[in-house]
């Protein structure tokens, strides 16, 4: 199967500041990538589309000038909780479909960042 | 309404009792139902995808079936490593390119 990464695993920050979480697709390329949040004993929900050469596609309800998300190239795209708060604090993952490697229009996650804001 | 929903919530088995999970839909125009394990604090690992009703996958203890309105997930004599959530999800042709919609999950147990 394709494989996702995700960077850090794990992030701490104060209240104000701003995260930056990093999604590759490591052996193939991904045009488009999914950005999910996930809260405790909660299903995935997501929140954007990340378009590689365009602008993301937002989930009703998210707001984009909260959460950036630039599609650098096809194997990275980011996601930047700016001035994050103390409810932002949850499990982001990112997906892409895998075309290389496994069935067809598949979507495979990265491992998920744990964002907690103090 | 939910549009995808799993049941039963949790469950409980003991090594070796074989079971059933179930991932109901209301959608239309059903694209793909996609199967993942997501074991705590990881992302969701693929497991199978069905197509189409009747259509059947198989991997190690587990098997995926689905019919127009429903999958299920057998699991048969199953091991504590079966332990996990396991999450259902949907394309259907009123979503967008590739998005998936999730049901909740159930959490397996599995006893030694």
């Amino acid at each position: 199967g394709a494989v996702v990464s995700q960077h850090p695993s794990r992030v701490i920050c104060k209240s104000g500041t701003s995260v930056k979480i990093e999604c590759r697709s490591l052996d193939f390329q991904a045009t488009t990538m999914f950005w999910y949040r996930q809260f405790p004993k909660q299903s995935l929900m997501l929140m954007a589309t990340s378009n590689e050469g365009s602008k993301a596609t937002y989930e009703q309800g998210v707001e984009k000038d909260k959460f950036l998300i630039n599609h650098a190239s096809l194997t990275l795209s980011t996601l930047t909780v700016t001035s994050a708060h103390p409810e932002d604090s949850s499990f982001y993952i990112c997906s892409a479909p895998g075309l290389a490697g496994g069935p067809r229009e598949t979507q495979y996650f990265g491992p998920g960042t744990r964002l907690l804001v103090l | 309404e939910d549009q995808v929903t799993q049941s039963p919530e949790a469950l409980r088995l003991q090594e070796g009792e074989s079971s059933s999970l179930n991932c109901s839909y209301t959608v239309s125009g059903l694209r793909g139902l996609f199967w993942y394990r997501q074991d705590p604090g990881k992302g969701p690992e693929f497991l199978f995808t069905l197509y189409s009703a009747g259509e059947e996958k198989e991997k190690e203890r587990l098997k995926a079936t689905l019919t127009k309105k429903e999958s299920f997930l057998h699991i048969t004599a199953p091991k504590p490593e079966d332990s996990a959530t396991y999450l259902c999800a949907v394309r259907w042709s009123g979503g967008s390119n590739y998005k998936l919609t999730f049901g909740k999950g159930t959490l397996l147990t599995v006893n030694p």
